[in-house]
C-alpha cells in the first residue's frame, strides 16, 4: 500500500524567504503526487502534481515541487514566502496500480511578517 | 460553480443519534469520496465511489455507510454515533480516478462533534 511521511510538524520561515515542505512517500509501482493547501475552515485546495516528465513540477500561487525517484521525495518549494501562504499543506501519493490516494498527516506552514 | 457542497456544516450528536451528511457535485465528476480528518492523522478515506451505482470501503469504514444516489449526489450516514466519530469530514469528487492523475476537489467540510 502507498504512503506518504511529511516529517515536520511546522514549518516556520519569515516573509520573503524561501519555503520548502517536505515530503517522502512509498508505493509499488509509478507514484502519481499531488500536493494540497487548507486554509482554516475550508476544504483542501489542489496546488500541483507529478505524473510523469519533468521533475520539476510548477503550480498555483507560485509554488513548485521536485520530484526526486532516488530519494523518493516530492518536496514543495516557492521561492519567496508570503503572509498568505500560511496555510496546512498535505502531500499525497497514489500509486499507479489503484485509485486511493494516501495523504501525509500534513505541515502547518507559519510565515512570519 | 459552486463545486462541492457539504450540508451541513456543523452538527452536534448525543452517542447513538444517526444522521446523514449531505454531499452534491456540479462539474460532472464521476468519482466520489468522503474522508475524515483528525488532528496529526491526515485525511483517511472512508468510503468512495468511483461511479455512479458503485461504492467501495476505505481505509476506515467502519460505523459509516454510504449511498451514490446519482452522478451528483454522494451521502455518508452514520447509524449510531460514537464519540470516536467526531471529526471533520470532507466530501470529493474527481473526474476519473482510473487514469490516476485526476485531483481531488473538495468541500468545505462539516465538522461533526458526539457528545
Amino acid at each position: 500500500a502507498q504512503s506518504v511521511a511529511q516529517p515536520e510538524d511546522q514549518v516556520n520561515v519569515a516573509e520573503g524567504n524561501p519555503l520548502t515542505v517536505k515530503c517522502t512517500y512509498s508505493v509499488s509501482g509509478n507514484p502519481y503526487l499531488f500536493w494540497y493547501v487548507q486554509y482554516p475552515n475550508r476544504g483542501l485546495q489542489f496546488l500541483l502534481k507529478y505524473i510523469t516528465g519533468d521533475n520539476l513540477v510548477k503550480g498555483s500561487y507560485g509554488f513548485e515541487a521536485e520530484f526526486n525517484k532516488s530519494q523518493t521525495s516530492f518536496h514543495l518549494k516557492k521561492p519567496s514566502a508570503l503572509v498568505s501562504d500560511s496555510a496546512l499543506y498535505f502531500c499525497a501519493v497514489r500509486d499507479s496500480g489503484n485509485n486511493r490516494l494516501a495523504f501525509g498527516k500534513g505541515n502547518q506552514v507559519v510565515v512570519i511578517p | 460553480n459552486a463545486g462541492v457542497t457539504q450540508t451541513p456544516k456543523f452538527q452536534v450528536l448525543k452517542t447513538g443519534q444517526s444522521m446523514t451528511l449531505q454531499c452534491a457535485q456540479d462539474m460532472n465528476h464521476n468519482s466520489m469520496y468522503w474522508y475524515r480528518q483528525d488532528p496529526g492523522m491526515g485525511l483517511r478515506l472512508i468510503y468512495y465511489s468511483a461511479s455512479e451505482g458503485t461504492t467501495d470501503k476505505g481505509e476506515v469504514p467502519n460505523g459509516y455507510n454510504v449511498s451514490r444516489l446519482n452522478k451528483r449526489e454522494f451521502s455518508l450516514r452514520l447509524e449510531s454515533a460514537a464519540p470516536s466519530q467526531t471529526s471533520v469530514y470532507f466530501c470529493a469528487s474527481s473526474e476519473q480516478p482510473e487514469l490516476g492523475n485526476s485531483p481531488l476537489h473538495f468541500g468545505n467540510g462539516t465538522r461533526l462533534t458526539v457528545t
